[in-house]
């Protein structure tokens, strides 16, 4: 049962435009989301959180929108520039299955073309 | 360099031998994570200690695997027995708070052959 769901494996965006990534959740139980940023052999880098009471939160060129009725969420990345090419992840946490725990997504590979 | 510290970066071992990766987290974070990717896949739960008392572990965890945190600083994570499955990128995190922002490692990556 996958209760983080990334449906878009890969986006390709020329540079200088918007990159918009995409996240849906099943359990309504989560509080806390987050967006990470995984180049190939490291880890993955926190970029942007969002606590459920919010619906907008903004750093930089990140912004994370959080739609709770429709259990969405979504990274904006404005401008795109071609070090931003990695896989993103989004993560749920909150209580699931009778204990606490953080939730990742799939992964979405974003390629940004120069 | 104060970030989270996880060694050796990759592990290549015979099917039934035992692997250790150690994992030090950021010095003033006092939860750390373990977690198991796998290709194509998103970051999986494995275990998560509060201080030195490891609080949960997930189902994946088999009896093979075993986390220790002594004295609440470094943490290790023991494979026994490994088998081809096993092979993975294992990641250690640690947070300041629990479960919010979770900072992670490199990453220790096992092949088993």
């Amino acid at each position: 049962d996958q209760q983080v769901k990334q449906n878009s494996p890969s986006l390709s965006v020329q540079e200088g435009r918007i990159s918009i990534l995409n996240c849906d959740y099943t359990n309504s139980m989560f509080d806390y989301f987050l967006w990470y940023k995984k180049y190939p052999a490291e880890g993955p880098t926190f970029l942007i959180s969002i606590s459920s009471i919010k619906d907008k939160n903004e750093d930089g060129r990140f912004t994370v929108f959080l739609n709770k009725s429709a259990k969405h969420l979504s990274l904006h990345i404005v401008p795109s520039q071609p070090g931003d090419s990695a896989v993103y992840f989004c993560a749920a946490s909150g209580l699931t299955s009778g204990t606490y725990k953080y939730i990742f997504g799939t992964g979405t590979r974003l390629k940004v073309l120069a | 360099d104060t970030g989270v510290s996880q060694n050796p970066r990759h592990k290549i071992t015979k099917r039934g031998q035992n692997v250790t990766f150690r994992c030090d987290p950021i010095s003033e974070h006092n939860r750390l994570y373990w977690y198991r990717q796998t290709l194509g896949q998103g970051p999986e739960f494995l275990t998560y200690f509060q201080n030195e008392a490891q609080l949960e572990k997930s189902r994946l965890l088999s009896d093979r695997f075993s986390a220790e945190r002594p004295k609440g600083s470094f943490s290790t994570l023991e494979i026994q027995r490994t088998e081809q499955g096993d092979s993975a990128m294992y990641l250690c995190a640690s947070s300041l708070e629990l479960w919010r922002e979770l900072f992670f490692g490199e990453g220790s990556r096992l092949t088993v052959l």
